[in-house]
């Protein structure tokens, strides 16, 4: 079954800092891997995807992230934290086999930016 | 504006009432994607309806149910409530079966707080 660990309920940076939220999927044919941000009592933005294409990708807002097979990772980086980046964030999975409609979402990292 | 419309934002109600939420996908979407997320159990896949017909079903209480209708919109009704069933609930919509590579988008949510 696949599935998806965010590691760090919540990390904190300082303003202008490097952000790294770390996602380690488990799926047993090739993922689809996507990261969205939630901005308190609003719902989910895509902040960008992987779906076999580059295993690097770029988003929105100055977001990318790396996909790595050998270590099951999809880790969203940001060179630059601002403000206004505060907010949870989660990786999702879903899968190409037949029957892969939903993704499979994890616990979501809660980003605090200190100025 | 993600085009998804959920309503309504806020609902309270008692114990064994029962409750309707709706979701209007966006323009040109067929797929429905109902998610419940909650502090304890973060974000879980309910059901996902296509063009009218379910397509997956993930883990929703046979004490709730879904469906489309022939405009695409869907509604997820919620019986005989439990405190616990207090959560937010999420509609998402893509545009076709299945959504990983045309992505899923998000509406703002339903916030259900059972008393």
């Amino acid at each position: 079954a696949q599935s998806v660990t965010q590691l760090g309920s919540h990390v904190s940076v300082s303003e202008g800092a490097l952000v790294l939220l770390r996602c380690n999927y488990s799926s047993s044919v090739p993922p689809y891997l996507f990261w969205y941000v939630q901005y308190p009592n609003q719902g989910l933005q895509l902040l960008l995807k992987y779906t076999s294409a580059a295993t690097l990708v770029k988003g929105i807002n100055g977001f990318e992230a790396e996909f790595k097979k050998s270590e099951t990772s999809f880790h969203l980086t940001k060179p630059s934290a601002h403000m206004s980046d505060a907010a949870e964030y989660f990786c999702a999975v879903t899968f190409s086999g037949a029957g892969s409609y939903q993704l499979t979402f994890g616990k979501g990292t809660k980003l605090s930016v200190i100025p | 504006d993600s085009g998804v419309t959920q309503t309504p934002k806020h609902l309270i109600t008692a114990t064994g009432q029962r409750v309707t939420l709706r979701c209007s996908p966006r323009s040109g979407d067929l797929s429905v994607y109902w998610y419940q997320q909650s502090l304890d159990q973060g974000l879980q896949f309910l059901i996902q309806y296509y063009n009218g017909e379910e397509r997956a079903k993930g883990n929703i209480l046979e004490r709730f149910s879904a469906q489309q209708f022939p405009d695409l919109h869907s509604e997820l009704n919620l019986s005989s409530l439990e405190l616990g069933d207090s959560a937010l609930y999420f509609c998402a919509s893509s545009p076709r079966r299945q959504g990983r590579v045309y992505g899923y988008t998000f509406g703002s949510g339903t916030r259900l707080t059972v008393v």
